[in-house]
């Protein structure tokens, strides 16, 4: 079975500064898939980065960047220079390799809210 | 732009009235999934389809069923909605994983479903 945990209900951050939101992972699969969505209130859920288990390098995308650290199963999310857009809810995903459709085991999700 | 899009937007229903969800995609992607998402919860997965074939989840009540009559469209059928099923449903749908694995789940920007 996998698991996802996001320890972080909420964080606060002031524009312009960068944040780590937090993602843990658990899973006997031997290879793995690791993604970030962005949630607004408006309710779309936005893909934002991919990990790979087998990937050598961590994962950029514009202001986000995603800190893997296999040996420890961490992967969590960098928000340089936040803006107030990113005012959402954030949630880590795991999927596992089925060669056919794949399913996503989410976590809880952290609330990230940016102040001026 | 390619798009999954969810219809409507909001549905209110009363207790027990059967209500209907759907979901289109531009995509042309084999698979597509229904989740239901509680308030501050993580979106939990109801089944998926891949092309026609169907993929229920164990713990889906018999009160969730589905259609998929082409590649295009997917129907979420509640056939006697509880108070306990006002959530926001989404609908995502993904090309089958290739080597790398890395095609992330496409949302829609999910309807909000009341039970009066």
């Amino acid at each position: 079975a996998q698991k996802i945990t996001q320890t972080q209900p909420g964080m606060f951050v002031q524009e312009k500064e960068a944040v780590t939101l937090d993602c843990t992972y658990d899973t006997s699969d031997p290879s793995y898939g690791l993604f970030w969505y962005k949630q607004p209130s408006s309710g779309e859920m936005i893909f934002l980065i991919y990990q790979g288990s087998y990937d050598q390098q961590n994962a950029t995308e514009g202001r986000y960047s995603l800190n893997f650290q296999k040996a420890r199963k961490s992967a969590n999310l960098v928000i340089s220079a936040s803006q107030l857009g990113d005012s959402a809810m954030y949630f880590c995903a795991m999927r596992a390799f089925t060669g056919t459709a794949s399913k996503l085991t989410f976590g809880t999700g952290t609330r990230l809210q940016v102040t001026l | 732009d390619a798009m999954v899009i969810q219809n409507p937007r909001y549905q209110v229903t009363q207790f027990g009235k059967p209500v209907t969800l759907s979901c289109s995609q531009t995509l042309n992607h084999n698979v597509m999934y229904w989740y239901q998402q509680k308030s501050s919860q993580a979106p939990k997965l109801l089944f998926h389809y891949y092309d026609k074939d169907f993929n229920n989840e164990a713990d889906t009540p018999d009160n969730f069923q589905s259609r998929r009559p082409n590649t295009s469209f997917c129907f979420l059928d509640i056939r006697s909605p509880g108070l306990g099923d006002a959530a926001m449903y989404l609908c995502a749908t993904s090309s089958i994983p290739g080597t790398l694995g890395n095609q992330p789940q496409h949302f829609g920007d999910g309807t909000r479903l009341s039970i009066l």
